[in-house]
């Protein structure tokens, strides 16, 4: 049972690239998101999702897309990489919500140049 | 405005003493509090979840308290051991929408 995956764990970018980072969770959850950690800020929730075919803005959208055409996967989109998007990216999903605990994958260190 | 406040120092405790962390928030109504591990380069892992009409939770060596007259929770560690260095994040669900709000942790060291 491997949990929350996420793919790949480092990349390093040039500014104006764009990238797609991949989870995977092989638990039936419903509810996915992405978190970006940068130090001194905590965890900021990007967007999440609330089931297939769904998604929602989170605390610090901008920039980012995503996508969850599968119950299992949820795709966080770059389309033109800023320095600023440096950070480390956490996928977590859950069963549902209320009272629920996150499960996290051990996230994607991005650097953008 | 909200605010979820943790100590921003590390924590440093001896090995066998009991470790108490802090999470205090403004501007919240939580209807539960999770407290979560983290370790250099991995994923925060759940360790508690607290009601808002449960005063304490606890799981082993682990108890969390939750006051919402102070606005406050506390995560004890009894018995502390070097293995439990490493940061601890709080968590707040206000029941409202989809999601939870992360305090920005608190870095525990456990001396041996």
């Amino acid at each position: 049972n491997a949990g929350v995956t996420q793919t790949p764990k480092f990349r390093v970018l040039k500014t104006g690239q764009s990238m797609t980072l991949l989870c995977a969770q092989d638990m039936n959850h419903e509810y996915m998101y992405w978190y970006r950690q940068d130090p001194g800020m905590g965890l900021r929730l990007i967007h999440y999702s609330v089931g297939e075919g769904t998604t929602a803005k989170g605390e610090v959208p901008d920039g980012y897309n995503v996508s969850r055409l599968k119950k299992q996967n949820f795709l966080l989109g770059l389309e033109s990489a800023a320095p600023s998007q440096t950070s480390v990216y956490f996928c977590a999903s859950s069963y549902s919500f209320r009272g629920q605990p996150q499960h996290f994958g051990d996230g994607t260190r991005l650097s953008i140049l | 405005s909200q605010k979820i406040e943790q100590n921003s120092e590390a924590l440093n405790i001896q090995e066998g003493k009991t470790a108490t962390l802090t999470c205090n928030y403004t501007n919240y109504s939580p209807a539960y509090l999770q407290w979560y591990r983290q370790d250099p380069g991995r994923g925060p892992v759940f360790l508690l979840l607290i009601r808002e009409n449960e005063k304490e939770k606890r799981k082993e060596r682990l108890k969390v308290t939750f006051d919402t007259t102070l606005k406050q929770s506390l995560f004890h560690i009894t018995a502390s051991q070097p293995a439990d260095s490493a940061t601890y994040l709080c968590a707040l669900d206000e029941g409202r929408d989809d999601k939870i709000i992360f305090g920005k942790g608190t870095r525990l060291h456990i001396l041996p």
